[in-house]
């Protein structure tokens, strides 16, 4: 069975300074793991995703996340936050044969000025 | 690339009516497509997975003779919230992948409102 668990459900940071939310995940298989972002009351947009490939991963607006499977984490990170950053952001796992997506509980990240 | 629609954005309707929402890949063919249920600052609870051609698949809890999921043709999916009331009320949001790929692209989501 697959889960992921997103460490933290606010994260404030100060414009200019670096980001980091937290994701663990569980999974029998070998899992896609993805980040996404949504602002208020919008669709979510693809930040990232990893797929067994390169274990860091560069995704769009400055965001990266490292695979790293002995600690089962794929947390996010950018190196200098700003305010159009503030936003809901969920991490995601994904497995062809179980044909499920799982949801984390979503970070709220916070900018502050 | 990877486009998805969806309409209306937003919707308000009296209690007992019927409300459909539709949800369209513009630029690819989506094999298989998802209806999300948000409640405020939650996260999406999946509600059903359909394949084009298919009867979906309901999670369970959701019922399935409430939320009616057509998915017609590859490139359109349709969610009728039939009866609606007012514990209906929420923002809803569909996905959609293409064939031989597990990313899904999420359309802007449609805020329903039932007085």
């Amino acid at each position: 069975a697959q889960s992921v668990t997103q460490l933290d459900s606010h994260v404030s940071v100060s414009e200019g300074t670096p980001v980091l939310l937290r994701c663990n995940y569980s999974s029998s298989y070998s899992p896609s793991l993805f980040w996404y972002v949504q602002h208020p009351n919008k669709g979510l947009q693809l930040l990232l995703k990893y797929t067994s490939a390169a274990t860091l991963v560069k995704g769009i607006n400055g965001f990266e996340a490292e695979f790293k499977k002995s600690e089962t984490s794929f947390h996010l990170t950018k190196p200098s936050a700003h305010m159009s950053d503030a936003a809901e952001y969920f991490c995601v796992v994904s497995d062809w044969r179980d044909d499920k997506i799982i949801f984390g509980k979503g970070t709220r990240l916070h900018i502050l000025p | 690339g990877a486009v998805v629609s969806q309409h209306p954005s937003w919707v308000i309707c009296k209690s007992g009516t019927s409300v459909k929402i539709e949800c369209r890949s513009l630029d690819f063919q989506a094999t298989t497509m998802f209806w999300y249920r948000q409640f405020p600052k939650q996260s999406l609870m999946l509600m059903a997975t359909s394949n084009e051609g298919s009867k979906a698949t309901y999670e369970q809890g959701v019922e399935k003779d409430k939320f009616l999921i057509n998915h017609a043709s590859l490139t359109l999916s349709t969610l009728t919230v039939t009866s609606a009331h007012p514990e209906d009320s929420s923002f809803y949001i569909c996905s959609a992948t293409g064939s031989g790929t597990d990313t899904q692209y999420f359309g802007p989501g449609t805020r329903l409102t039932v007085l």
